[in-house]
């Protein structure tokens, strides 16, 4: 069975702490996705990797970066939690030139206090 | 801007039930249509990857259709079963530039 594995189902941090959300995947994917997911809102992707060490930023990467050092895994570092970073976080993969279909994760809630 | 538009924001089904949804988006410059569900506590799980106007995909009792020109796209559901009730989400574009609608919550009643 193909696999995207986050870290932590649930997290719980106060306000300034460093957070680290924790992504692996078992299917050789070279595209790697972190979003988040708020009530009412679509996912809106914080950051994107297209290969081992490469990054873009997504359309919310404030407050947020990103490293990928090896191809399975991608992580995704709050620096500086703030209250607004409470969110459901998701990472998801997909594979280069394939049709598309993502693969992901079970999300990670975060509630920054 | 683009925008992806879900309707209705949830649903109540009784069980046995047939049932439908929307989803709108963008009719120009498209690429593709994802159609994910996603249960409580499990990861979002893809349905339908659809690219082609006037495309209808089915899987089971879940069918997908598409029309690009006017910018919509259908999920049904036949025969709904507890097991269908999950939130439904669709998305806009290509891989890198995914845009997604806030999702269908279905409720199915026994």
């Amino acid at each position: 069975d193909v696999k995207v594995t986050q870290s932590s189902r649930y997290l719980v941090k106060r306000t300034g702490e460093k957070v680290f959300l924790e992504c692996v995947q078992d299917m050789d994917h070279e595209n790697m996705f972190w979003y988040r997911q708020d009530p009412g809102l679509g996912l809106r992707l914080i950051y994107f990797s297209y290969d081992v060490k490469m990054k873009e930023k997504g359309d919310i990467p404030e407050g947020y970066s990103v490293s990928r050092e090896k191809k399975e895994r991608f992580s995704l570092i709050l620096e500086s939690a703030s209250t607004n970073q409470t969110s459901m976080y998701l990472c998801a993969s997909v594979q280069e030139g394939s049709t598309g279909e993502l693969f992901f994760g079970e999300g990670s809630r975060l509630t920054v206090l | 801007i683009l925008n992806v538009e879900q309707s209705p924001q949830s649903l109540h089904v009784q069980e046995g039930d047939s049932t439908n949804f929307t989803c709108s988006f963008p009719s120009s410059n498209f690429y593709a249509l994802h159609w994910y569900r996603w249960e409580t506590a499990k990861s979002p799980e893809a349905l339908f990857v659809m690219t082609l106007n006037g495309d209808e995909k089915k899987k089971g009792r879940i069918s997908a259709t598409l029309n690009t020109k006017e910018g919509y796209s259908y999920l049904y559901i036949k025969g709904s079963q507890p097991e269908d009730s999950a939130t439904y989400l669709c998305a806009f574009g290509s891989n890198y530039q995914l845009i997604w609608g806030a999702g269908t919550k279905l409720i199915i009643k026994p």
